[in-house]
């Protein structure tokens, strides 16, 4: 079976500080890992997406996370947060053979950014 | 493009009641799935189709069923609502069957069982 864990429910920083929002996943074999944004009453966005190669992926509204397959982790991280950035996030997790699209999704971290 | 359009928003049903949750996508993705959204439990997978045609289980289906109508279209109904079944309900669609495409969701269906 697979998992993720985001071990902190809620996240503060302060506006312009760096972010990282928490995430480890367990897989048998080799994962895809997501990470989706969700703002108040709307859908999940993506955000970004590893499925191999380069360990530190970079995806929308200056966003990045870096893959550690020997800490099994895949952290989101933001140099400099924003107000805007304010919302609920969510890492996802699935297999890469034979896992079709079957995606398990975290508890979610809220992250609040302040002034 | 409307991307997944669920139907309807907001719905309050009484125990016993039955309903239907609509989902259309217009992206002429494969793949649609429904998942429903609890505080604290993030999403679970209720079923999902990974073609026109096929539908299977996820991870909590009991008291749900689906019908993929058409390659657009994936409803969810209640046959007979329970309390333990209030959630926010989400659609979702992609394109390929590898898994490495992200999802593509809609904003919601907010049902509450009374």
């Amino acid at each position: 079976a697979q998992s993720v864990a985001q071990p902190e429910d809620q996240v503060n920083v302060a506006e312009g500080n760096p972010l990282t929002v928490k995430c480890t996943y367990s897989v048998s074999g080799n994962p895809y890992l997501f990470w989706y944004v969700q703002y108040p009453n709307r859908g999940l966005q993506f955000l970004l997406k590893y499925i191999t190669g380069d360990n530190l992926v970079k995806g929308s509204y200056g966003f990045e996370a870096e893959f550690n397959k020997s800490q099994t982790s895949f952290h989101l991280k933001k140099p400099s947060a924003l107000v805007s950035d304010s919302a609920l996030y969510f890492c996802a997790v699935s297999r890469s053979e034979g896992g079709g699209n079957k995606l398990t999704f975290g508890t979610g971290t809220q992250l609040k950014v302040e002034l | 493009n409307a991307g997944v359009t669920q139907t309807p928003k907001f719905q309050v049903l009484k125990t016993g009641q039955s309903m239907t949750l609509q989902c259309a996508q217009d992206m002429n993705h494969n793949s649609m799935y429904w998942y429903r959204q609890d505080p604290g439990m993030g999403l679970r997978l209720i079923y999902y189709s990974a073609s026109e045609g096929t539908t299977d289980k996820g991870e909590v289906p009991n008291g749900y069923n689906v019908s993929r109508l058409n390659k657009r279209e994936f409803s969810l109904r209640l046959e007979s609502a329970a309390p333990s079944q209030t959630s926010v309900y989400f659609c979702a669609s992609l394109q390929g069957t590898g898994g490495n495409s992200p999802l593509h969701f809609g904003n919601g269906t907010r049902l509450t069982v009374t």
